[in-house]
């Protein structure tokens, strides 16, 4: 499976929002509303945000939200926060049990 | 608390083996499908390799079929990945994921794999 496609860096200043795509095909984003986003500090385990293109676990707070539109996903953080400042990952259901990842983006706050 | 706490890391020449395992806790082991996802030195993640709750079903990526084998103990809630013939593109964190209905919820800390002459 080829990796999902995300922009490498995105930046905003705090309190603005961003928006992160996360491109694939027919045969994983297209197909399955089982997209989630992961958020990753250096040096740290990612941390699920979003699951389920639009669902947040308990305890992320509403700033951070998802979508789907065909074969593209989007994950929109509003208020921007200094602890915002991470790589952020999409993941996608892929078939068979497998699951695939984009490239990741790097988020800058200003 | 769920926690997932990989070993078993560490540096390898090319051609070599290692056998990494993940001690779960704080939730029904047995119940949940597992997987391991890496991530090499500056490069995002990439899935590797998933398993059944009982043991009995395996997918893996086809970068490291035929040379890494998924397993688990599910009376020592532990999960393993045996990996043969390592190569230098396997170098990785290596992270132990749990399966939250076609999504990955959970992820242990990570194990850091070098392999190299």
């Amino acid at each position: 499976q080829s990796a999902l496609t995300q922009p490498r860096s995105v930046s905003g200043s705090p309190g603005q929002s961003v928006t992160i795509s996360c491109t694939g095909t027919s045969s994983d984003v297209g197909s399955y509303n089982y997209v989630s986003w992961y958020q990753q500090h250096p040096g740290k385990a990612p941390k699920l945000i979003l699951f389920d293109v639009n669902k947040r676990p308990s305890g992320v707070p509403d700033r951070f939200s998802g979508s789907k539109s065909g074969n593209t996903a989007s994950l929109t953080i509003s208020g921007l926060q200094a602890e915002d400042e991470a790589d952020y990952y999409c993941c996608s259901y892929a078939g068979s049990y497998t699951w695939v990842f984009g490239g990741g983006t790097k988020l800058t706050v200003l | 608390e769920v926690q997932l706490v990989e070993s078993g890391g560490g540096s390898v020449q090319p051609g070599g083996s290692l056998r990494l395992s993940c001690a779960a806790s704080g939730f029904t082991f047995s119940d949940y499908w597992m997987h391991w996802v890496r991530q090499g030195p500056g490069k995002g993640l990439v899935w590797v390799a998933r398993l059944t709750s009982d043991g009995t079903g395996t997918s893996y990526a086809d970068s490291v079929k035929d040379r890494f084998t998924i397993s688990r103990d599910n009376a020592k809630k532990t999960l393993y990945l045996q990996m043969n013939s390592l190569r230098v593109e396997d170098t990785a964190v290596y992270y132990c994921v749990r399966d939250a209905r076609y999504s990955p919820d959970q992820w242990g800390q990570g194990t850091l794999v070098t392999v190299s002459s």
